[in-house]
């Protein structure tokens, strides 16, 4: 167990539809990291938080946001759904900002239909 | 184009056979992550390594970076049906500007270890 949490593990809706993921890290742990794995690209960087603030932004669509609460649990939200957001999405924490080893969820699994 | 490229994609073979993946970037990481991946979970880490040149065993698995921190690979000795998965490799790359560290997985190798 990471003790990191991912809620729902699964989710399914339509496109044009607004999901919203939810992650509390492991404790202790001031980053939040977002991840997209699907079949044809592996794992692909969303974003990163850390205590509260944005820290690093990837391949993050314009209609997916994030944000990290001040009990730093952290929430993506995904709007205008298509059917190629279908994928795993994972959180991750770690310590700190720079090369602290990630500790990962076990995943959302968004089915857009 | 991937930052990082994992090499084989697929890998299957039999119990107690040696084997080797490698992971290859033409960036300069401040260092490298090695995960382990299988159905239904998260990544775990494996180990992380820092130093060019370094050397890492964990049992039967010896991790390398290459001297420039542009590469690494992994080696499983006498591999078991317990090592199968899918293993990632990441690269660190330090955002000064943000403080952030953005870390860049490759595709992962799939490997199967048969009884």
């Amino acid at each position: 167990d990471s003790g990191v949490t991912q809620t729902p593990k699964h989710l399914i809706t339509a496109t044009g539809q607004r999901v919203t993921l939810r992650c509390s890290p492991r404790s202790g742990d001031l980053s939040v990291y977002w991840y997209q794995q699907s079949l044809d690209q592996g794992l692909q960087f969303l974003i990163q938080y850390y205590n509260g603030e944005e820290r690093a932004k990837g391949n993050i669509l314009e209609r997916f946001s994030a944000q990290q609460f001040p009990d730093l649990h952290s929430e993506l939200n995904l709007s205008s759904l298509e059917l190629g957001d279908s994928a795993l999405y994972f959180c991750a924490s770690s310590v700190g900002t720079d090369n602290s080893p990630l500790h990962f969820g076990n995943g959302t699994r968004l089915t857009v239909t | 184009t991937q930052l990082l490229e994992q090499s084989p994609q697929f890998l299957s073979i039999q119990e107690g056979e040696n084997l080797t993946v490698y992971c290859n970037s033409s960036s300069v990481f401040s260092s490298l992550q090695w995960y382990r991946q299988e159905p239904g979970e998260g990544p775990v880490l494996l180990v992380t390594v820092v130093t060019g040149g370094e050397v890492k065993k964990l049992k039967r698995l010896t991790f390398q970076f290459g001297d420039a921190r542009k590469d690494s690979s992994l080696h499983i000795t006498a591999a078991q049906p317990g090592d199968t998965g899918l293993y990632l490799c990441a690269g660190a790359l330090r955002l000064l500007e943000t403080s952030g560290s953005r870390l860049t997985f490759g595709e992962g190798t799939q490997l199967t270890v048969n009884p």
